[in-house]
């Protein structure tokens, strides 16, 4: 299948700063990334949806303002954490898809981020 | 509203077979996922259902009714390594994924 990659794949930082994912499809042009993010035995909660070269639609209750997405190719997306607190540690996943073809949505391997 | 059960916890026995069970109430109906999850790795994907019956794929299998809103992954020859949580997710008519809180499954030697 295709590969999907993520940096980091873990951060540490400090209450008060940005970090920022990046999400890179690396063998196929994703036409469409998810962001998602998941607490510790807890389902996968999709935050936003973003097409190349469009603004994301983020779901209810996600700040845009607060997670920075931008799709600014069809193999780059990046997640902007601002001004990052405690309740944002959490594992954050991307996913790409190619076209419409809803079979064909491939994982990022997740990061883990922990806000001090 | 949408919601996906699915069993929070399952235990099983090495080189034994297992059924985890999804049920879903969606707004529509756009196929079936099945993922496997590892603590602290991203959902590989198993399998896609969209019409009924049974697909097979090696040791593991996934069944769906759309009439009953039902759908169950079957793992054979359970192995160690099958330790993992199991996510049931559906897209629905507005081609968005609705994700269960998946099935923690733990195998015994």
């Amino acid at each position: 299948g295709a590969v999907v990659s993520q940096h980091p794949s873990r951060v540490i930082c400090k209450s008060g700063t940005s970090v920022k994912i990046e999400c890179r499809s690396l063998d196929f042009q994703a036409t469409t990334m998810f962001w998602y993010r998941q607490f510790p035995k807890k389902s996968l909660m999709l935050m936003a949806t973003s097409n190349e070269g469009s603004k994301a639609t983020y779901e209810q209750g996600v700040e845009k303002d607060k997670f920075l997405i931008n799709h600014a190719s069809l193999t780059l997306s990046t997640l902007t954490v601002t001004s990052a607190h405690p309740e944002d540690s959490s594992f954050y996943i991307c996913s790409a898809r190619s076209g419409d073809d809803y079979n064909e949505q491939f994982f990022g391997p997740g990061t883990r981020l922990t806000v001090l | 509203g949408q919601n996906i059960d699915q069993p929070t916890e399952m235990t099983a026995t090495e080189g034994a077979i297992v059924q985890i069970n999804c049920t879903y109430q969606t707004s529509g109906f756009n196929g079936l996922f099945w993922y496997q999850q590892h603590a602290g790795e991203a959902p590989t994907f198993l399998s896609y259902n969209v019409l009924d019956g049974l697909e097979e794929k090696g040791r593991f299998s996934s069944f769906l009714s759309r009439s009953k809103g039902y759908s169950y992954l079957l793992l054979k020859e359970l192995q160690m390594k099958d330790s993992a949580s199991y996510l049931c997710a559906v897209i629905d008519s507005n081609y968005q994924l609705i994700w269960g809180a998946g099935t923690k499954l733990i195998i015994k030697p």
